[in-house]
């Protein structure tokens, strides 16, 4: 049984249009997040969200906007695609939003192209 | 300066060497502390996680830490060349969010 998982896994669009990347977890946790791992592999945090709340939102443009219909889900869609938003998108989820113990489960990533 | 600063590789060592992998950070707001193993391709996965100061021990796996110098260590032993992977130090503050703040990944490569 896959923990986390992303549809779709590779997504290769053209610039200015307009894509969306889901993430569902099937661990009962709380909290989801999503980052981004560019070309050098550096992975930083974009959003987070706690029971459908938005609990974390890290320097990023607007054309970018988290959406999570419930705690099991978390979407993210992106508006206007540049050619500097190539890179992979990794979803996680944790079982609260802090605390002692608290580690991140990730998911296998969509590797996202834009031409 | 980057919060927290790892030296990307890559790092190439034969089967069965022990290998050091280190991060250094700048906020000593820090309190836990992770390393992440990244195979190609793949999402990352936990390896240990360790709070505040002190050392872990997991199989061959060994977390230090060292907040007076603000230097993380992870050491493995007697490696495999199913370890090749990029290895991520990851931290974080104790109160607010569970917001995890990466290095860079070092690569490492253990060769036959």
């Amino acid at each position: 049984d896959t923990a986390v998982s992303q549809t779709p896994k590779y997504l290769v669009t053209q610039m200015g249009n307009d894509k969306s990347i889901k993430c569902e977890q099937n661990l009962g946790h709380d909290t989801m997040y999503w980052y981004k791992q560019d070309s050098k592999k550096f992975l930083k945090i974009m959003f987070s969200y706690n029971n459908k709340e938005l609990i974390i939102n890290e320097t990023v443009p607007n054309r970018f906007s988290p959406k999570s219909p419930d705690k099991a889900h978390l979407n993210l869609h992106i508006n206007s695609l540049e050619l500097g938003d190539s890179a992979v998108y990794f979803c996680a989820s944790s079982q609260v939003s802090g605390g002692a113990g608290n580690e991140q489960f990730f998911g296998p990533g969509t590797r996202l192209t834009v031409l | 300066q980057k919060e927290v600063e790892q030296d990307p590789g890559p790092l190439s060592v034969p089967e069965g060497a022990i290998v050091s992998l280190n991060c250094t950070y700048s906020n000593s707001a820090f309190q836990y502390f992770m390393w992440y193993r990244q195979y190609s391709r793949k999402g990352p996965e936990l390896l240990m996680y360790t709070y505040s100061s002190g050392n872990k021990e997991d199989g061959r796996f060994t977390a230090q830490v060292d907040k007076s110098s603000k230097y993380i260590s992870l050491f493995i032993r007697d490696s495999q060349p199913s370890d090749s992977a990029t290895y991520l130090c990851a931290m974080r503050f104790s109160g607010g969010y569970n917001k995890l703040i990466f290095g860079a990944g070092t690569r490492l490569a253990v060769h036959p």
